[in-house]
């Protein structure tokens, strides 16, 4: 089983509409964090959050909301879905350190909205 | 948070090593040098990291320059399978905690 899933992988939905992407992880990590990534640029981070009480907005979280329901569930919700949303979605964990710690990633869940 | 620059593309002839540079020129003292890999469409996968010292790891090995500002990847017998999209990503620090920034990468094609 993969440490760090998404749920959906795939998920064409219609503009306007609410979509909700959930992250698990069976890291036992405190840090979770959500990116996008549209065709041709690197990620950028939406949200990311340290702990269960704590959630930060990223470069680009016009648009998402997150809920960080426990250790290991972080979900991020398009309120109202619009085209410039499409991309590809990581979802990713890591673990507090002294800086010298890896980033774990989902496989992505791949979001079109039409 | 300290920027980087990669080129965004590479080839490399099978079997031969790969160098792929970095420039990190506004680094801060505390801040490591990690390098990420993303093979098709798949999630990010961690090669190395380091802050002052050159590194070495099953997959590859990080030199970083005396003055921190650029360090350079070396996957040292390219394989077709090490082609990818390659990040050097500085951890950026804000309010004392730890987020990463990735750029647009460089996309490595690994050629017969």
């Amino acid at each position: 089983d993969a440490d760090v899933t998404q749920t959906p992988r795939n998920r064409i939905t219609k503009t306007g509409k609410r979509i909700m992407l959930e992250c698990s992880q069976t890291k036992g990590h405190d840090r979770m964090y959500w990116y996008r990534q549209d065709p041709g640029l690197g990620l950028r981070l939406i949200y990311y959050s340290f702990d269960v009480k704590d959630i930060n907005k990223g470069e680009i979280s016009d648009g998402y909301s997150v809920s960080r329901q426990a250790q290991a569930k972080f979900s991020l919700s398009l309120e109202s879905a619009i085209p410039n949303q499409t991309a590809l979605y990581f979802c990713a964990t890591s673990d507090p350190g002294a800086g010298m710690t890896e980033a774990f990633f989902g496989q992505g869940t791949r979001l079109t909205v039409v | 948070d300290a920027k980087t620059t990669q080129p965004p593309s590479m080839d490399c002839a099978e079997g031969r090593a790969a160098n792929l540079p970095c420039n990190h020129s506004t680094i801060s003292g505390n801040e490591y040098v990690y390098w990420y890999r993303q093979i098709h469409s798949q999630g990010p996968q961690y090669i190395i990291h380091g802050l002052k010292n050159n590194e070495t790891n099953e997959m590859a090995s990080l030199i970083i320059t005396e003055d921190r500002k650029s360090s350079t990847l070396i996957l040292p017998h390219a394989t077709l399978r090490d082609t990818a999209v390659y990040y050097c990503i500085v951890r950026a620090s804000t309010s004392g905690t730890y987020k990463y920034i990735f750029g647009t990468g460089t996309r490595l094609k690994v050629l017969a």
